[in-house]
């Protein structure tokens, strides 16, 4: 089986500040890695996927994540953050072989401060 | 393109009630999953149509069934509901094979 591990339920991180969301994973076969956004009172939307290639990934909105297979993690990370970036992320994993469903970690709050 | 709907967005109801949510997925999709999101947590599988059959369940009662239409849109069904079951439902849709789900904004149920 496979589980997600999001270390921090909360992180505070004043703007234009750096900030990492840290998540570990545990599987016994591959898998593919994803984080999703949820701004209040919203769904769920997909911030950025690792599926093969390159171990670092980004998104539209200057986050990044690098996944890192010998240490089963895959930290999302952003140089800069803005008061918009307040929200909940959410790390993900699926299987590759073809099982739809995905694990989610309980979730990171990242609060903005001003 | 709507991107995945769902309906109602808010709901109240009471314990021992029925409750249906329904869901309509994004454009070109054909599976549509739902997973139950309590208060603090992350989403949790609850199961996946395909075709019109439910291809796979997590770890729910038999008491959340659903359906799926040929139009690929779907129903959750909760029979007997109990205080627990207030949550955040939220509905993906993706196309088979797709690594990529869809998330709609999500139906959420007050049971008192």
């Amino acid at each position: 089986a496979q589980s997600v591990t999001q270390l921090d339920s909360q992180v505070p991180v004043f703007e234009e500040a750096p900030v990492e969301l840290r998540c570990n994973y545990s599987s016994s076969v591959s898998v593919y890695l994803f984080w999703y956004v949820q701004y209040p009172n919203q769904g769920l939307q997909l911030l950025l996927k690792y599926l093969s290639g390159s171990t670092l990934v980004e998104s539209i909105n200057g986050f990044e994540a690098e996944f890192n297979k010998s240490q089963t993690s895959f930290h999302l990370r952003k140089p800069s953050v803005h008061i918009s970036d307040t929200a909940e992320y959410f790390c993900a994993v699926i299987k590759q072989d073809r099982d739809d469903k995905i694990i989610f970690g309980k979730g990171t709050r990242l609060h903005i401060l001003p | 393109d709507a991107g995945v709907t769902q309906s109602p967005t808010h709901l109240i109801k009471t314990r021992g009630q029925q409750v249906t949510l329904r869901c309509s997925p994004k454009s070109g999709h054909d599976t549509v999953s739902w997973y139950q999101q309590a208060l603090g947590q992350g989403p949790q599988f609850i199961f996946q149509y395909y075709e019109e059959e439910e291809r796979q369940r997590g770890n729910f009662p038999d008491r959340f069934s659903g359906h799926q239409f040929p139009n690929y849109s779907s129903e959750l069904n909760v029979n007997a509901l109990l205080l627990g079951d207030s949550a955040l439902y939220l509905c993906a849709s993706s196309s088979d094979g797709g690594t990529e789900q869809f998330f709609g904004p999500g139906t959420r149920l007050t049971v008192l």
